[in-house]
């Protein structure tokens, strides 16, 4: 399996533009994980899906974020508009089994907002 | 206040010792604790999972413990390499996540 694959991999934008960064999930897997990572704050949780369903969006920052898992392969997390403090690497993980189960990262996505 | 500390924020040590890493919790109840490598520009791989029951678990040259009662964790790498430079993150989870800050390890040769 080629693990998770996230795209784009680096994404400059300008304030207010919006960004739409992509997931694939191992094949198989029915939970998906949205993460950023920063220095000040290091990582966190923003959503999760199982079998396609946001079962947990609490730690989305604000109605700027949305996710959508349209179909067990793929899924999105949009920024719009986006703003400076939203640059970090955002990561999807996928595990089978849930919160017990070892969690496979993608390789992230870095985002730097002008 | 974070839920989850971890110590040192960072250590270098000499390839080929050992080292330990701690993560303190005040998350309650939990129902796993986590433990994850991190190189840099890379995502976090996984290397240990233990329920509140389990003391210890191992991963190879790693191996976590579990102290449900003092609510500490601790990781162990034995003989170091330098593929171990790298952050490592402790993480509790009962109905949502709580990450520690990590520790940046430099092995040395």
């Amino acid at each position: 399996d080629a693990g998770v694959i996230q795209s784009p991999r680096h994404e400059v934008t300008e304030m207010g533009q919006e960004v739409t960064l992509r997931c694939k999930p191992i094949s198989g897997h029915d939970y998906l994980f949205w993460y950023r990572q920063t220095m000040m704050r290091g990582l966190e949780l923003l959503i999760y899906f199982n079998n396609n369903v946001p079962i947990d969006d609490s730690g989305m920052p604000e109605d700027r974020f949305s996710a959508k898992m349209p179909n067990a392969s793929f899924s999105t997390l949009k920024i719009q508009p986006s703003e400076p403090r939203d640059s970090a690497v955002y990561f999807c993980a996928s595990t089978k089994g849930g919160n017990t189960d070892t969690q496979y990262f993608g390789p992230g996505t870095r985002l730097t907002v002008l | 206040k974070n839920q989850v500390e971890q110590s040192p924020q960072s250590l270098i040590i000499l390839e080929g010792k050992n080292c330990t890493l701690q993560c303190n919790y005040t998350v309650s109840p939990f129902s796993n604790l986590r433990w994850y490598k991190q190189d840099t520009g890379r995502g976090p791989v996984s290397l240990t999972i233990m329920t509140f029951s389990e003391n210890t678990k191992s991963n190879g040259r790693y191996t976590a413990t579990l102290d449900a009662d003092t609510k500490q964790s601790s990781l162990h790498i034995t003989a170091s390499q330098l593929s171990d430079s790298a952050s490592y993150i402790c993480v509790v989870s009962y109905n949502d996540m709580r990450f520690g800050a990590g520790t940046r390890l430099t092995v040395k040769p």
